[in-house]
């Protein structure tokens, strides 16, 4: 069973570009979270879908936002980027998200210049 | 305001020992507790959960302890070998409204000596 599929593996972007990173989660898996992992602030919660709808968001600014598709399939978008939007995003996947085992992808390193 | 502290950041260990990784959490709402391993360059990968309806766990040389009055939480690798050096994050979700997200700790990055 393959498992969660994140791309791109690397990115660097300048400061004020967008970004789309996208994320495959596990075959039958209907809840997808995106997480931001940095060595200062460790693991943060960024948004969670599930079935084409957002259903919780974590605290951060209105640059970062998302989607899913109806094959659950997911993207997140960060606008006008930020020297300190550098970090490891990560994407997990879930049967129904609600405590249910999570499981991650291998994450997309994004370095902004 | 951090709702999940981990202890110790760091560890390190002699091949055989047992490591432990301790948790404490302030939100009584959280009622679903996992532990997962981060390997450089990788992505977080689950280990083991526990539920608050068990004090304990075991999975292979992996063991959780719970200790639901203290709202407190560890990780115990038995017989610990090189290959389980690594970065340890325990974390904590809850049931109900804003049940879709796990809350981290800051991790524990594990050495163990041969």
């Amino acid at each position: 069973k393959a498992g969660v599929t994140q791309t791109p593996r690397y990115l660097i972007k300048t400061r004020g570009q967008q970004v789309t990173l996208s994320c495959s989660p596990i075959s039958g898996h209907r809840s997808v979270s995106w997480y931001q992992q940095t060595p200062g602030q460790g693991l943060q919660f960024l948004f969670e879908y599930f079935s084409e709808t957002q259903r919780n968001k974590g605290n951060f600014p209105g640059r970062f936002s998302g989607r899913q598709f109806s094959n659950s399939r997911s993207e997140m978008n960060v606008s006008t980027l930020e020297l300190g939007d550098s970090a490891l995003y990560l994407c997990a996947s879930s049967f129904t998200g609600r405590n249910t085992e999570a499981f991650f992808g291998q994450g997309t390193r994004l370095t902004v210049v | 305001q951090q709702q999940v502290k981990q202890s110790p950041q760091s560890l390190i260990v002699q091949k055989g020992g047992i490591p432990i990784i301790n948790c404490a959490y302030e939100n009584t709402a959280f009622d679903y507790f996992p532990w997962y391993q981060q390997f450089p360059g990788k992505g977080p990968a689950l280990l083991i959960a526990i539920r608050p309806d068990v004090s304990e766990k075991k999975e292979g040389r992996f063991t959780i302890s719970f200790n639901k009055s203290a709202k407190q939480f560890s990780l115990h690798i038995m017989d610990s070998q090189p290959g389980d050096s690594a970065t340890y994050f325990c974390a904590a979700s809850k049931s109900g409204a804003g049940s879709y997200q796990l809350t981290f700790g800051k991790g524990t990055k594990l050495s163990v000596i041969p």
